[in-house]
């Protein structure tokens, strides 16, 4: 089984469209995050959510927004694509422990 | 700032041991973490050291100093298979809600 899974695995769009990204959680963990990461491969922390709850919004534009219906799910939308948005997003979650992050297998954005 | 470096390459060749340095910009982090990722996979957990001192698992051991500001992670008995990009990251809270990751290190290991 899958512990964070993320769809799709690639997404091409144009420039101005709106686009979700869906993740879900299999361990039970109470914290899920997004990140972005870059073609220099940097990796970002944009959002992290403890059981629904929104507990950090790392100054990314209001075009994305995040959405948890419950603590196994963290979804991602995104509006008005731009070009700069071209990234792989990564769905992780973890327990609040040292046992460190568990991430999905990324999401592969290219605006176009 | 919040910055993690890291070098931005290593390489070596199989069967020897390589440290892969990670200095803080800043205080504030409650230990360090470390990530491995191949190219085109997720980031994976390697460990993560709370206090100063060596963790030791398997071929791998991370090291922390925080009076130093400075952690390292040790490759021993390199295998190509440990070709990959490794970040160090640390957590500004103690919930470990937000994980700063440094710049990372592509390890290339040749025959």
């Amino acid at each position: 089984d899958t512990a964070v899974s993320q769809t799709p695995k690639y997404l091409v769009t144009q420039m101005g469209n709106d686009k979700s990204i869906k993740c879900e959680q299999n361990l039970g963990h109470d914290t899920m995050y997004w990140y972005k990461q870059d073609s220099k491969k940097f990796l970002k922390i944009m959002f992290s959510y403890n059981n629904k709850e929104l507990i950090i919004n790392e100054t990314v534009p209001n075009r994305f927004s995040p959405k948890s219906p419950d603590k196994a799910h963290l979804n991602l939308h995104i509006n008005s694509l731009e070009l700069g948005d071209s990234a792989v997003y990564f769905c992780a979650s973890s327990q609040g422990t040292g046992s460190g992050y568990t991430f999905g297998s990324g999401t592969r954005l290219t605006v176009v | 700032g919040q910055s993690l470096e890291q070098p931005s390459e290593v390489t070596a060749v199989e069967g020897a041991i390589v440290q892969i340095n990670c200095t803080y910009q800043t205080s504030g982090f409650y230990g360090l973490s470390w990530y491995q990722q191949h190219d085109g996979g997720a980031p994976t957990f390697l460990s993560y050291n709370a206090l100063d001192g060596l963790e030791e698992t398997g071929r791998f051991s991370s090291f922390l100093s925080r009076s130093d500001s400075y952690g390292y992670l040790l490759l021993q008995e390199l295998q190509m298979k440990d070709s990959a990009s490794y970040f160090c990251a640390g957590p500004r809270d103690t919930g470990f809600q937000k994980l700063v990751f440094g710049t990372g290190t592509r390890l290339l290991v040749s025959p």
